[in-house]
């Protein structure tokens, strides 16, 4: 398996643009997160899918952040317009049942000028 | 809310040699899972160890290996033999039983391994 995989890796934008991540779970796993990694916040999450449902997305940090999961194999986080303070490293993750692993992606590092 | 602790910002440890890195949690559920994740300068997550609350026996990969102290909320990874490849950061993370999706981390503890 590929694991999971998400795009772009870097991502270099200017305020108040409109930024999509990408994010392909591992197949078959039926649970997807997506989660912000910086500096002063450390790893947190931002919603969480289950069987292409968001189940939790109070860590959105305002309006300006969604996140949809058309079907099983495909994930995207908007952001618009985007802010200086929303560079970070976005992380997406995916796993199977309840308590188990999750498996990360790469990440894709967003810098905001 | 659960909260997860790690009071170790940095350490070091030369070649070959044991670490243990310290994790405390807070939390009032008696069902939940204990988690170790790896980030080396690649920025790659990496699962390295996971502890079901329920069970007593401590878990072991290989090398690495927890002190679940379950009273205690207490949760170190114990790292034997040291390998310049385990130089990186690492994560405890806790998830709740009765949802058993999401991960809450904690703040991270930078390892340094010195030949």
């Amino acid at each position: 398996d590929a694991g999971v995989i998400q795009s772009p890796r870097h991502e270099v934008t200017e305020m108040g643009q409109e930024v999509t991540l990408r994010c392909k779970p591992i197949s078959g796993h039926n649970s997807l997160f997506w989660y912000r990694q910086t500096m002063m916040r450390g790893l947190e999450l931002l919603i969480y899918f289950n069987n292409n449902v968001p189940i939790d997305d109070s860590g959105m940090p305002e309006d300006r952040f969604s996140a949809k999961m058309p079907n099983a194999s495909f994930s995207t986080l908007k952001i618009q317009p985007s802010e200086p303070r929303d560079s970070a490293v976005y992380f997406c993750a995916s796993s199977f049942g309840v308590g188990s692993e999750q498996y990360f992606g790469p990440g894709t590092r967003l810098t905001v000028t | 809310a659960q909260t997860v602790t790690q009071s170790q910002p940095e350490m070091s440890v030369q070649e070959a040699e044991t670490v243990t890195l310290s994790c405390t949690y807070d939390t009032s559920e008696s069902d939940y899972y204990l988690f170790w994740y790896k980030q080396p300068p690649s920025r790659q997550m990496i699962l390295v160890i996971r502890q079901e609350a329920y069970k007593q026996q401590n878990a072991t990969e290989n090398r690495f290996s927890v002190n679940f102290q379950k009273a205690a909320k207490s949760f170190s990874l114990k790292i034997s033999d040291s390998q310049l490849g385990d130089a990186a950061m690492y994560f405890c993370a806790f998830m709740e039983g009765h949802s058993g999706y999401a991960l809450n981390f904690g703040k991270g503890t930078s390892l340094l391994v010195t030949p």
